[in-house]
Order: C-alpha cells, then sequence, then structure tokens
C-alpha cells in the first residue's frame, strides 16, 4: 500500500517570500504529481515527475524528485497571492496503473 | 485537449432519494474512469475504478450497493448515489485516463458538489 503525506499542512507566507511544500510517500512510486485545487473547484495538474532527479519549472513552482529518499518537494520562489491554493501531490503505486494515492493536501495561504 | 466534464455541477436532494451524476470524456476515448470523494478539508479518497464494458473496482470501505457505478461506453461513466443521507453529502470528483502515450496521466472533471437534506 502508498502512503502519501505532506507537510507541512497549513502554510502562511508573506508575498516575496520562498518556501518549500514536502511529500513523502512510503513505498516505490512510478511516478509523482502535483496538483492544484482552488476552493470550490476541481484540480489543476501542475506537474508530473518521472524519474530520479526530475525537476520541472513553471512560473514560480519548481518541483522536484528524489526517489532514493522517496521525497518530492515544492517550491515557490518569491509567493504572491495567486498562488493562494491547497497544493496535492500524489503517487501511482508500482504495478497498478493510474491508481492515484494523494497526499494530505497543504493549504497555502499568501498575505499581502 | 483531454477535457473531462461532470453533470449536474451542483446537486441538493432530499434523503432517501436516489441521485446520479455523469462524467464524460469529450475529446478522447477513456480507457478507465476513477471516481473519488472529498469532504471539506480534505483530501480526495479514491471510491472505486471503472473500465469500459466491465464491472467497477471499488475500494475497501465503498459500499458497491450505495455507489453504482455504470461505464456502459468509452466516453460516459455514471455514479449513482442511491438512497442518499447527509452523510453522503461531499464533492465527487471524477477523472479519465486514456491509456495513451501520455503516461496514464489522468484528467479530472470539474466535480459535483452534492448536498442531501
Amino acid at each position: 500500500e502508498l502512503k502519501v503525506e505532506q507537510n507541512p499542512l497549513f502554510l502562511s507566507m508573506q508575498e516575496g517570500k520562498n518556501y518549500t511544500i514536502y511529500c513523502n510517500y512510503s513505498t516505490t512510486s512510478d511516478r509523482l504529481y502535483w496538483y492544484r485545487q482552488d476552493p470550490g473547484k476541481s484540480l489543476e495538474s501542475l506537474f508530473v515527475l518521472l524519474s530520479n532527479g526530475a525537476v520541472k519549472q513553471e512560473g514560480r513552482l519548481m518541483a522536484s524528485l528524489d526517489t532514493k529518499a522517496r521525497l518530492s518537494t515544492l517550491h515557490i520562489t518569491a509567493a504572491v497571492h495567486d498562488l493562494s491554493a491547497t497544493y496535492f501531490c500524489a503517487g501511482v503505486l508500482t504495478g497498478t496503473a493510474s491508481k492515484l494515492t494523494f497526499g494530505t493536501g497543504t493549504r497555502l495561504q499568501v498575505t499581502l | 485537449g483531454a477535457v473531462v466534464s461532470q453533470h449536474p455541477s451542483w446537486v441538493i436532494c432530499k434523503s432517501g432519494t436516489s441521485v446520479k451524476i455523469e462524467c464524460r470524456s469529450l475529446d478522447f476515448q477513456a480507457t478507465t474512469m476513477f471516481w473519488y470523494r472529498q469532504f471539506p478539508k480534505q483530501s480526495l479518497m479514491l471510491m472505486a475504478t471503472s473500465n469500459e464494458g466491465s464491472k467497477a473496482t471499488y475500494e475497501q470501505g465503498v459500499e458497491k450497493d450505495k455507489f453504482l457505478i455504470n461505464h456502459a461506453s468509452l466516453t460516459l461513466s455514471t455514479l449513482t448515489v442511491t438512497s442518499a443521507h447527509p452523510e453522503d453529502s461531499s464533492f465527487y470528483i471524477c477523472s479519465a485516463t486514456s491509456g495513451g502515450p501520455r503516461y496514464n496521466e489522468q484528467f479530472f472533471g470539474p466535480g459535483t458538489r452534492l448536498t442531501v437534506l
């Protein structure tokens, strides 16, 4: 069984600051996804990380994957208010095709 | 491309009635569809996996007789909440995968908010 944990669960940060959200998973995962969810909305796909050492960046967000440590990070650079949302990571247990296991989510609040 | 729709986007019903939620892949054929439930301020919980033309596979603890899933075609899956009760009130999200070259990525629908009075 794949278990996915995120920390922190809640993050309040000021605009312009940097921070990192951590995603730990318990066993081998074929790939690791990051999603954004705005209140009352569904999921928006941000990144998919396929292999050890993978790094992807889009705007102020950068995601990385360390399969040996079973750790993925989502780094926020110079946060802006528009990034306020809940962020989920999700893994795929090896051998289960597309079945996703979601982390607990991190609610990010960027204050002015 | 890769758009998934859900209908309705929200529904309010009386306790004891049944509610059907549709999930459609609009521009691709979905070999597999997934149904999730999300309670306020919680993560997504997978309820079941459905493949076209076969019975759905339910996750542990999900009542298959209460949450009926039908995947009649490669573009449509339905979730019927039978004899709904207030504790079934939740945000239901479906996703679909084509099993194509994009590493089986799941494409998520916009969700359906169910409120049972």
